[in-house]
This record gives C-alpha cells, structure tokens and sequence, in this order.
C-alpha cells in the first residue's frame, strides 16, 4: 500500500534525551513535512523540506532537528533543548507543487516524563 | 496566508447534511480555500479545496460566496464516521514550491444517531 509510515506509535523518553521519530513515505513525493499539536489546538508547523538534501524552519522549529538525505525518509529530532517535547507528532508529504495536497502519516505520540 | 473563523463545534444528526461554515474575509485573489478534517488521534485527511467555483467531489461539496469573504463545506449524508475536528485553511499559491499548512482550532463536528 502506498502510503506514511511513522513509528513508533508511542513513544516515552525521560527529560534530557534526545529522540528520534521516523517518517517513511513511498507516494514518490518531493516535499515532507513535520507538525506538532497539543491537545486541543490546530497543528503547528516544524520543519518542512522541498527536496532532499534541503529543508527550511517552519514556526516552531526551536528545540529540533531534521536531515533528508533520501526522498523517502525525513527523520525529526526532538533535542533536550526543547522546552516542551510531549506532544503529537505528525509528518506528512506532498507533491513539490505549491498547492498539492499534503497526505499525514498516522503520528507518534511523545510523552516526555 | 489569510485568517480563518469557524465555530469550535456543531452537532448534526445523522443522514442529514452537514454544514460548516467558515470566514476568511481577508482573503486575497491568489488564495485558496482548503479543508481537511481529522479524526480523533489520526492524522489529518484532505477533503476538497477551492478558489472561486463551487467544487464538488466524492467527500463533500466546497461553496464559496461570490466575494470569496466565506465558504461552507457540506457533507450530504452525515455518518457517525464522519465526527471529526475540520480545518478550514486558506492558502497560497506561492509558485516557488510546496510549503506548510496553518492550521486553527478547527470546528469539531459530532454527528448524534
């Protein structure tokens, strides 16, 4: 199935780690995409990339970091110095078009305790 | 991108159709109307989007007013599986390549048996 994988579902850290999420697409899309929402709130940009080997910040890129070196895989970093990392992660990827549409992965679920 | 107003929350009874309303009365020429809804702890789905025509397809119908101040996404035939939070985006066309959503707090619509 074509699709966005990312894994694991749930994920528990303890404060002062670092934390690697994983998000795998094979839809042969150019860009991806990286989100956080809060209970209650809309989803908020992190980090997005056009292209591999190129990614830009998005509104709330404080605290984490990405790499695209392949163009199915955009792994998301969630550094210690991130003040609030528990949180629902979610990728997406879409077309390099300006209005494709972008197709989410199911998220991952961070708790930091 | 332009600001979007939605009501935080509407009931519907199922087998009716659902109507959501949305405000973007700063909208400008180049922008379009997105929507897409997310079902409690997964990933957001595309539903339809539009820039100035009334747009119809398998999922729901998009009506946008003739000043393109506000639009209504109508689900004909509401399901219980159609009780999700909608986002109503507007959004760009920025030429260059594919960027990020902004999301509000979206409507979250319960569909009652």
């Amino acid at each position: 199935d074509g699709g966005i994988t990312q894994s694991p579902k749930y994920l528990f850290r303890k404060e002062g780690q670092n934390v690697t999420l994983s998000c795998e697409q094979n839809l042969n899309h150019d860009a991806m995409y990286w989100y956080r929402q809060d209970p209650g709130q809309g989803l908020r940009l992190i980090y997005y990339s056009q292209i591999v080997n190129d990614f830009q910040k998005g509104d709330i890129a404080e605290g984490y970091s990405v790499s695209r070196e392949k163009k199915e895989s955009f792994p998301l970093t969630v550094t210690s110095a991130q003040k609030n990392p528990t949180a629902f992660y979610l990728c997406a990827s879409s077309g390099r078009q300006g209005l494709s549409e972008q197709y989410f992965g199911p998220g991952t679920r961070l708790t930091v305790t | 991108d332009a600001k979007t107003t939605q009501p935080p929350s509407m009931d519907c009874a199922e087998g009716r159709a659902a109507n959501l309303p949305c405000n973007h009365s700063t909208i400008s020429g180049n922008e379009y109307v997105y929507w897409y809804r997310q079902i409690h702890s997964q990933g957001p789905q595309y539903i339809i989007h539009g820039l100035k025509n009334n747009e119809t397809n398998e999922m729901a119908s998009l009506i946008i007013t003739e000043d393109r101040k506000s639009s209504t996404l109508i689900l004909p035939h509401a399901t219980l599986r159609d009780t999700a939070v909608y986002y109503c985006i507007v959004r760009s066309y920025s030429g260059g390549g594919a960027d990020g959503l902004t999301f509000g707090k979206g409507t979250h619509l319960i569909i009652q048996p």
